[in-house]
């Protein structure tokens, strides 16, 4: 079964509102990271937080990660159409060094 | 500089055949990984590889799937006797090593007829 696991499936929303989207994971992380791809292609990478931080920004995006929940949040504010993307997390978990993806959320920004 | 290059980007096979499936990572990236994406679904690990260490083959579905990586740089994903339930996109990702970001292809769509 997959590390981790995005929630909700799919998330609609207008342009301008914020989208969260959530991931669990399941054993202890050395980094969780988030990644976009749009339809057809591969997956591009948005931002990366280590195990002992609890928040992250990049532009727009801001990630919480909380390891006492195994749990992080993927908060894109003031959303616009070409967001329109599936959305996933990745785990890098012991000494494995292979990052292990979850199901991804399918966010549509309606114009 | 130039990104993870696959190649084919699409490809259709009968079934029984085999295919190879080519990834050129970035220049300098030490780890190499193959993943696997269904229609709508996530990314399914196969197989990784991390300089000159042993690959983790554990995500292999089975003996049919096989995969090289040469000179530390260009890698290629064998499936031999391919079925229909092959049918996916395969996705290949570098990077400079573990805890840091991957970098992906746009991956070779395999369908098995």
């Amino acid at each position: 079964s997959q590390q981790g696991e995005e929630d909700p499936q799919a998330l609609s929303i207008q342009e301008g509102e914020n989208a969260t989207m959530n991931c669990s994971y399941k054993t202890s992380i050395n980094n969780l990271q988030w990644y976009r791809q749009n339809s057809g292609r591969g997956l591009v990478h948005l931002i990366l937080i280590r195990s002992n931080e609890r928040e992250k920004h990049s532009g727009r995006l801001r990630v919480t990660l909380d390891t006492s929940k195994k749990s992080s949040s993927l908060l894109i504010t003031a959303s616009r159409a070409a967001d329109t993307a599936s959305y996933f997390c990745a785990t890098d978990a012991g000494n494995a060094g292979k990052s292990t993806f979850g199901d991804g959320t399918t966010l549509t920004v309606k114009p | 500089g130039a990104g993870v290059s696959q190649s084919p980007s699409n490809k259709v096979t009968e079934k029984g055949k085999d295919v190879e499936l080519r990834c050129d990572p970035i220049s300098g990236h030490t780890a190499l990984y193959w993943y696997r994406q269904s229609l709508g679904q996530g990314l399914e690990f196969l197989i990784y590889f991390q300089g000159n260490s042993a690959p983790d083959k554990s995500g292999l579905p089975s003996d049919r799937f096989s995969a090289e990586r040469t000179g530390g740089s260009v890698s290629t994903l064998t499936i031999q006797r391919t079925q229909q339930e092959d049918s996916a996109v395969y996705l290949c990702a570098s990077s400079f090593g573990q805890g840091s970001p991957l970098h992906f292809g746009n991956g070779t769509r395999l369908t098995v007829t």
